[in-house]
């Protein structure tokens, strides 16, 4: 079946640093890859996507890359700000037939920034 | 568009009682799912529609959960008898083809069973 794995939260970070969060998946065929954000109270918000292999799907400053050859689907960002503290989840979906849209999710990792 | 949108945001009620949440998607998908997030399993998908239509309930813990879709713009999962070991956030999210594979999540139910 399908699964995702996060890096271990939680992840403190001072602004200005360099963000890099874990993430790689386990599946059949050829997935999407996205990273959710959800900030305190409430639900979650897609940040980026990529579909296929060697994809790079970038928002707000993050960005990750589509890696098949290692299952792997970082989520980094060059220079955080006090305003990225939230959970980051990183999810999987086998698109196709009656599937569609149903996504994995990983166990989401904490990224707390401090001024 | 208002989103998609939860009632109620917060739910405290004593064990054995029956707890109904509600879910309004967004007008014009026709995707519907159910989440549950916990400390301890994280981000759980209990059951999800196409169509008003249940596709996959797998993810229902157990007899005391169920769902419906009566109509397009309304869902509700109930628990009956409510356990404390169902406190969690119950999260709804809708999304369509033209979304491509975009979920759209509500703000969420905080339930706490006590």
């Amino acid at each position: 079946g399908n699964s995702v794995t996060q890096m271990e939260g939680p992840v403190t970070l001072s602004e200005e640093a360099f963000l890099t969060i874990n993430c790689t998946y386990t599946a059949t065929g050829y997935p999407s890859l996205f990273w959710y954000v959800q900030y305190p109270g409430e639900g979650l918000q897609l940040l980026l996507k990529a579909t296929k292999a060697d994809d790079k799907g970038s928002n707000k400053g993050f960005e990750a890359t589509y890696r098949k050859e290692t299952t792997s689907f970082h989520l980094e960002k060059g220079s955080v700000q006090v305003s990225d503290s939230a959970v980051y989840f990183c999810a999987l979906s086998n698109a196709g037939g009656t599937s569609y849209g149903k996504l994995t999710f990983g166990q989401g990792t904490i990224l707390t920034v401090h001024p | 568009d208002a989103g998609v949108i939860q009632s109620p945001r917060h739910e405290v009620t004593e064990m054995g009682q029956e707890v109904t949440l509600r879910c309004k998607p967004i007008s014009g998908h026709d995707y519907l799912f159910w989440y549950r997030q916990t400390m301890m399993r994280g981000l759980e998908l209990l059951i999800y529609f196409n169509n008003n239509v249940p596709i996959d309930d797998s993810g229902m813990p157990e007899d005391r959960f169920s769902a419906k879709m009566p109509n397009a713009s309304f869902s509700t999962l109930k628990i009956q008898p409510s356990e404390p070991r169902d406190s969690a956030v119950y999260f709804c999210a809708s999304s369509s083809r033209a979304t491509n594979e975009k979920l759209f999540f509500g703000s969420g139910t905080q339930l706490s069973v006590l």
